[in-house]
Parts: C-alpha cells; sequence; structure tokens
C-alpha cells in the first residue's frame, strides 16, 4: 500500500500570505495525485488532479507541483474561505486510492 | 447538476450489519466510477471501496467485511457493512470518479454510521 505523508500538520498563517503544504509518496506515484479542501462540517471538494491541473472553479491562487514522491500545494495569497484542512490523495494505482492524514491551515 | 444522497447510517451492533446507498443524479451513472470514503469523528479521510462497471476494489482494512454494489437501473450506488466494529464509527461519503477513476470530482454530503451496544 502507498502510504502518503502531508506535512506540517497545522498551518498558522496571516490573510494574503503565501503559504506552501506538502504531500509525500511512500512510492512513486507519478502525476497522479490530487488535491481535496474539507470546511468544517462540509464535504471535500476537489482542488487539483494529475498534480497540477486546477479542477472547474477552482481559484488561480490554488496551484500543485511535483511528481514521483514529492509534491506541494501553494496557495498564493490566502484568502478567509481557504482556512480549511487540506488533504492529498494518490491514484496511481488506478481505482486504488490512498489519502494523507492531511494538513490543517489556520489562523 | 450532481447530486450524491447518501442514506442508511446510524446506530449498528458491534458485530452487526448496515447497510449504506447513495442516490445519484444529473450524471450517466451507469458509465461513471464510484467510490466510498470515510471519515471518523475528528480525524481525516480513508478510502475505502470503488466500483467500475462490475470490478471492485477495496481497503485492506475492510476487505474481508464490506462489499460495494450499484444498481444502474435506479442510479444506486450501496455499501453493505458487515462485522461492524467501534472503528467503523465515521461519517461515510459516496463520490464520483472523474473519467472512470478516483479522482473524486463530486461528493455527497456524508451519512453517519455509529457502532455501539
Amino acid at each position: 500500500e502507498i502510504v502518503m505523508t502531508q506535512s506540517p500538520a497545522t498551518l498558522s498563517v496571516s490573510p494574503g500570505e503565501r503559504t506552501t503544504l506538502s504531500c509525500r509518496a511512500s512510492q512513486s506515484v507519478a502525476r497522479n495525485l490530487a488535491w481535496y479542501q474539507q470546511k468544517p462540517g462540509q464535504a471535500p471538494r476537489l482542488l487539483i488532479y494529475g498534480a497540477s491541473t486546477r479542477a472547474t472553479g477552482i481559484p488561480a491562487r490554488f496551484s500543485g507541483s511535483g511528481s514521483g514522491t514529492e509534491f506541494t500545494l501553494t496557495i498564493s495569497s490566502l484568502q478567509s474561505e481557504d482556512f480549511a484542512v487540506y488533504y492529498c490523495q494518490q491514484y496511481n494505482q488506478w481505482l486504488r486510492g490512498t489519502f494523507g492524514q492531511g494538513t490543517k491551515v489556520e489562523i | 447538476e450532481v447530486q450524491l444522497l447518501e442514506s442508511g447510517g446510524g446506530l449498528g451492533q458491534p458485530g452487526g450489519s448496515l447497510r449504506l446507498s447513495c442516490a445519484a443524479s444529473g450524471f450517466t451513472f451507469s458509465s461513471s466510477a464510484m467510490s466510498w470514503v470515510r471519515q471518523a469523528p475528528g480525524k481525516g479521510l480513508e478510502w475505502l471501496s470503488s466500483i467500475n462497471g462490475d470490478t471492485t476494489y477495496y481497503a485492506d482494512s475492510v476487505k474481508a467485511r464490506f462489499t460495494i454494489s450499484r444498481d444502474n437501473s435506479k442510479n444506486t450506488l450501496f455499501l453493505q457493512l458487515d462485522s461492524l466494529r467501534a472503528e467503523d464509527t465515521a461519517f461515510y461519503y459516496c463520490a464520483k470518479g472523474a473519467w472512470g477513476s478516483i479522482v473524486l470530482d463530486s461528493w455527497g454530503q456524508g451519512t453517519l454510521v455509529t457502532v455501539s451496544s
């Protein structure tokens, strides 16, 4: 099983700041990596797939990069609505997927 | 508009069973890969199972106890939960995969399963 590890667990930032979240895979997943955002009491929302492609309707301040085992999600200028938990997910094994443990972005 | 509505959650007994349903609309259900993901209270996301056509996939943690299925005539996805354990207590989400994959582009709001005697 591919293990996904996210860091840090919690990120304290201020609105307007640039922030970077990391995700590491225990073995190469090529670019088969997605990012999701989850706000309290809500279902997750797809942000990024293919490591760097924004999903429909996702603002350009969200960007993803990486390949193989190292990936990052960058929020260029944090807005108040971006405070949430972010999860990475590998889908290199086609219909088997594993999530990271999440990074909470808080004020 | 894609809509996914889970039901069937509630209180289950240790060792007992529950059957979750997910009613889908707004897309071609029969040709879509579908998945179940759960989230224990205050914890992260855990992928459980996916189905594409008649092919099923399971996380090792639930492979022997949970069964995914679908009824394309009713646009409904199911997850049969057997041999329930306390650690199965969680919100259970159904989600639609994009392009027949496990990139989950639409999610339901979840149904809560509580396992307790």
